[in-house]
């Protein structure tokens, strides 16, 4: 398996504009967590879906943010509109129902975004 | 809410000794906890993990110990490599909320050589 995919891996655009990123679960998965991460904050959960249905998104900033999952192999996490403040690294990430308790979580490679 | 506290933010140590990094929980229903390198410019990516049914698991050179009566659980590296710089973070499952993490603040680690 590739492991967890994510485009594009880095992305930079200016304030106002209409950020999209993408994420592809390994297959099997039923768990997908989007995550930022930045040196001030760490890394912050920002939502996360079971068999493609948001269970808590209490980590979304703001309305400007949204994700999608609209089937088990894709998701996309979109910021409308970007400001400076959203520059961090996204990541995406993956697991499997637990069997026993929680699943190991595998990230994907992550997406650089910079807003100017 | 659920919280999970990391300390050191930073530690150094020179090549050879030992490392330990603790993190304290506040969920008395988390049952999972695993640790996370994360190299520089790279993904997070699981080192080791335990589980509330065992107090301690040992991989090679890295160790977990976990106490369930006092909530926190630790990492320990032994005869450390300067390829163990990097920052780590610690876990736990959160409450009624399965395949969900709450990820401590992380920890640099330098290994001087």
């Amino acid at each position: 398996d590739a492991g967890v995919i994510q485009s594009p891996r880095h992305e930079v655009t200016e304030m106002g504009q209409e950020v999209t990123l993408r994420c592809k679960p390994i297959s099997g998965h039923d768990y997908l967590f989007w995550y930022r991460q930045t040196m001030m904050r760490g890394l912050e959960l920002l939502i996360y879906f079971n068999n493609n249905v948001p269970i808590d998104d209490s980590g979304m900033p703001e309305d400007r943010f949204s994700a999608k999952m609209p089937n088990a192999s894709f998701s996309t996490l979109k910021i409308q509109p970007s400001e400076p403040r959203d520059s961090a690294v996204y990541f995406c990430a993956s697991s499997s129902s637990p069997g026993q308790g929680v699943n190991e979580q595998f990230f994907g490679p992550g997406t650089r975004l910079t807003v100017l | 809410g659920e919280n999970v506290e990391q300390h050191p933010s930073t530690l150094s140590v020179q090549e050879g000794d030992s490392a330990v990094i603790k993190c304290t929980y506040s969920d008395s229903a988390s049952n999972y906890f695993p640790w996370y390198k994360q190299e520089l410019g790279k993904r997070p990516q699981l080192i080791i993990d335990i589980r509330s049914n065992v107090g301690e698991k040992k991989d090679q050179r890295i160790a977990v110990t976990l106490n369930k009566t006092a909530k926190h659980f630790s990492l320990h590296i032994t005869e450390t490599q300067p390829e163990d710089s990097a920052v780590y973070f610690c876990a736990a499952s959160k409450r009624g909320s399965q395949g969900n993490l709450i990820f401590g603040k992380g920890t640099k680690l330098s290994v001087k050589p």
